[in-house]
């Protein structure tokens, strides 16, 4: 069963629009982080943001903010004012325990975003 | 900058010869984790060190093996490469397991 959806493959957004990237997640440990990363066609893994199971509040980093609703168990990823530069991959993925003590990340299938100016 | 790196950020082997990816980390950080990414699909976690423990996820090919011989350095050992293990590989590291991960730019693995 699939652990993080993002439902949508690909998007079109005009520059300076807001965003929001969709996520969901399916998890039955109640101690979990929902991670969101950047990858533009270089390849690179940039991290942007990060919301803990326990978190009272959203998380926020600039112009990333992270729309969390835990009884819906999503994780949505909103991006004010875009730029031309925010036009990459993105990732959803959760931190889940595995063996060794060590936490990996399973991550979403992406959306392609695509700014256009 | 403390950072992660990856060497070489492009490797291009045959098929059946065996080849090695390189990771370094200046952060020093604790675990070291290895990804695997194919073309238009999303990084899968392959392994990871917490230390010098060894945790290999429960899919991974024997085909695929890691060594770490101190801290900062992190290796991916593939013995006999086939077509389909062509991908992105990308290193990354945390300080403790449930932290954020820092992502190296990854090695591009062709396999001919």
């Amino acid at each position: 069963a699939q652990k993080i959806t993002q439902t949508q493959p690909g998007m079109f957004v005009q520059e300076k629009e807001a965003v929001t990237l969709d996520c969901t997640y399916d998890t039955s440990d109640p101690s979990y982080g929902l991670f969101w990363y950047k990858q533009p066609s270089s390849g690179e893994m940039i991290f942007l943001i990060y919301q803990g199971s326990y978190d009272q509040q959203n998380a926020t980093e600039g112009r990333y903010s992270l729309n969390f609703q835990k009884a819906r168990k999503s994780a949505n990823l909103v991006i004010s004012a875009s730029q031309l530069g925010d036009s990459a991959m993105y990732f959803c993925a959760m931190r889940e325990p595995r063996g060794g003590g060590a936490d990996g990340l399973t991550f979403g299938k992406g959306t392609h975003l695509i700014i256009q100016p | 900058d403390a950072m992660v790196i990856q060497n070489p950020r492009y490797q291009v082997t045959q098929f059946g010869k065996p080849v090695t990816l390189s990771c370094s980390q200046t952060l020093n950080h604790n675990v070291m984790y290895w990804y695997q990414q194919k073309s238009s699909q999303a990084p899968k976690l392959l392994f990871h060190y917490y230390d010098k423990d060894f945790n290999n996820e429960a899919d991974t090919p024997d085909n695929f093996q890691s060594r770490r011989p101190n801290t900062s350095f992190c290796f991916l050992d593939i013995r006999s490469p086939g077509l389909g293990d062509a991908a992105m590989y990308l290193c990354a590291t945390s300080s403790r397991p449930r932290d954020e991960q820092f992502f190296g730019p990854g090695t591009r693995l062709t396999v001919l």
